[in-house]
């Protein structure tokens, strides 16, 4: 079974300035895809990026960036120019390329300080 | 286009009561899915189902049954509810592909 594990329970940030989440993950696969999801306060579950692990080119989307190191089954999420709107959980995901489940970490709060 | 949507968003039940969540995605999805979110913790599976007539249990099935009788809907019921059942229930759908799951608002559910 895969595990994923996020160990920083709750990160803070300044406005503007830039916080690196991180994931390590456990599997015997070789082909899958890891995610990051945010939850807002509202609740609602928002897909930040996504990374196919056949791809050697880390996901960017807009301000959102990934450092994929397969070998170290690692999976960090950078936040670059942090604005109030990204006061959320976030929470990475892993799913095998054939399966049918996401196995989510425990997340990590993430505070933007004005 | 409303996406996936749950009906209720909100339920107190007293412990030994029954209820079914609803879940409708309107984007023709093969996949859904049942979460259920407890406080400081992610998303822990409950069942799931890959098509009309499918069901399949996920990482923490017990005390909950699902049906999918048709295309757009997927039922959660809890037949006797339980104070560990208190949490927050989340469905999800997607495409065949390896693509993201679109999540619905949520349902939070109190079992006193």
């Amino acid at each position: 079974a895969q595990t994923v594990t996020q160990s920083q329970p709750e990160m803070s940030v300044q406005e503007a300035e830039t916080v690196t989440l991180s994931c390590t993950y456990d599997t015997s696969e070789n082909n899958y895809y890891l995610f990051w999801y945010k939850q807002p306060p509202s609740r609602q579950m928002i897909l930040v990026i996504r990374q196919e692990a056949y791809k050697q080119q880390n996901a960017t989307e807009n301000r959102f960036s990934v450092n994929f190191q397969k070998a170290a089954k690692s999976f960090s999420l950078k936040i670059s120019d942090s604005q109030l709107g990204d006061t959320a959980m976030y929470f990475c995901a892993f799913m095998k390329a054939a399966g049918n489940k996401l196995t989510f970490g425990g997340g990590t709060r993430v505070l933007v300080k004005p | 286009n409303a996406g996936v949507t749950q009906t209720p968003k909100f339920r107190v039940l007293k412990t030994g009561q029954s209820m079914t969540l609803l879940c409708a995605q309107d984007m023709n999805h093969e996949y859904m899915y049942w979460y259920r979110q407890d406080p400081g913790m992610g998303l822990r599976l409950i069942h799931y189902s890959v098509g009309e007539g499918t069901t399949a249990k996920g990482e923490v099935p017990d005390g909950y049954n699902v049906s999918r009788l048709k295309k757009q809907n997927f039922l959660l019921g809890l037949e006797s509810a339980a104070p560990s059942q208190t949490s927050v229930y989340f469905c999800a759908s997607r495409t065949s592909g390896p693509y993201e799951q679109y999540f619905g608002p949520g349902t939070r559910l109190t079992v006193t």
